[in-house]
């Protein structure tokens, strides 16, 4: 039962570098996010994904893109990392019929020199 | 759009004593409500959930919340808690039934002996 996976766990880039976050779940669910947690602001929506082959912006897009690969996966790329982009990246799914909960994956922890 | 605060960001508690965590929310249509925990190096996990019906909801281990619409309110409480029930919690809203949950800066429970 692995829910959702998210590769990789950890991560150091230098400024400028560019990676790729992923993320699949095995739950068939329809929609998948992503967001940043950072101390004292709580968890911020990055981009989101109503159902396979849509991608919407959320609070904080800006310096990501994303892909919905499939049904199961949805990745998250950062094109040219910065020190502002150092934070901890959770995946998370949810079913349309399952009114609001999310299930998250254990993060990607990632730091930008 | 919506916005969520939680009053307390540490709260220092005692085993078996109780304890109250705040949440407030401002928006200008109807929401769901959410408690998600945080465990330490984990991701997140659905606590309780207010959708509809009775105001007051709780959760399989002790907790319970009370959504308040006049004073736009969705407290936190366990009458009794465990040295386990130390974790982060975060309150979260969302409108509608596309789950983009703002979540609130969080706060962290820390049970003392």
């Amino acid at each position: 039962n692995a829910g959702v996976t998210q590769t990789p766990k950890f991560q150091v880039l230098k400024t400028g570098q560019s990676m790729t976050l992923q993320c699949a779940q095995d739950m068939n669910h329809n929609s998948m996010y992503w967001y940043r947690q950072d101390p004292g602001m709580g968890l911020r929506l990055i981009y989101y994904s109503a159902s396979e082959g849509t991608t919407d912006k959320g609070e904080v897009p800006n310096g990501y893109n994303v892909s919905r690969l499939n049904k199961r996966e949805f990745s998250l790329r950062l094109e040219s990392a910065a020190p502002s982009q150092t934070s901890v990246y959770f995946c998370a799914s949810a079913s349309l019929g399952n009114t609001g909960e999310l299930f998250f994956g254990e993060g990607s922890r990632l730091t930008v020199l | 759009a919506q916005s969520v605060t939680q009053l307390d960001s540490q709260v220092p508690v005692f085993e078996e004593a109780p304890v109250e965590l705040r949440c407030n929310y401002s928006s200008s249509v109807s929401v769901y409500l959410f408690w998600y925990v945080q465990y330490p190096n984990q991701g997140l996990q659905l606590l309780l959930k207010y959708l509809s019906g009775s105001t007051l909801v709780e959760s399989i281990n002790g907790f319970e919340a009370e959504f308040n619409k006049s004073q736009t309110s969705f407290h936190l409480r366990k009458p009794s808690v465990h040295i386990s029930d130390t974790a982060e919690y975060f309150c979260a809203v969302s409108v509608g039934n596309d789950y983009k949950l703002s979540f609130g800066a969080g706060t962290t429970v820390t049970v003392r002996a």
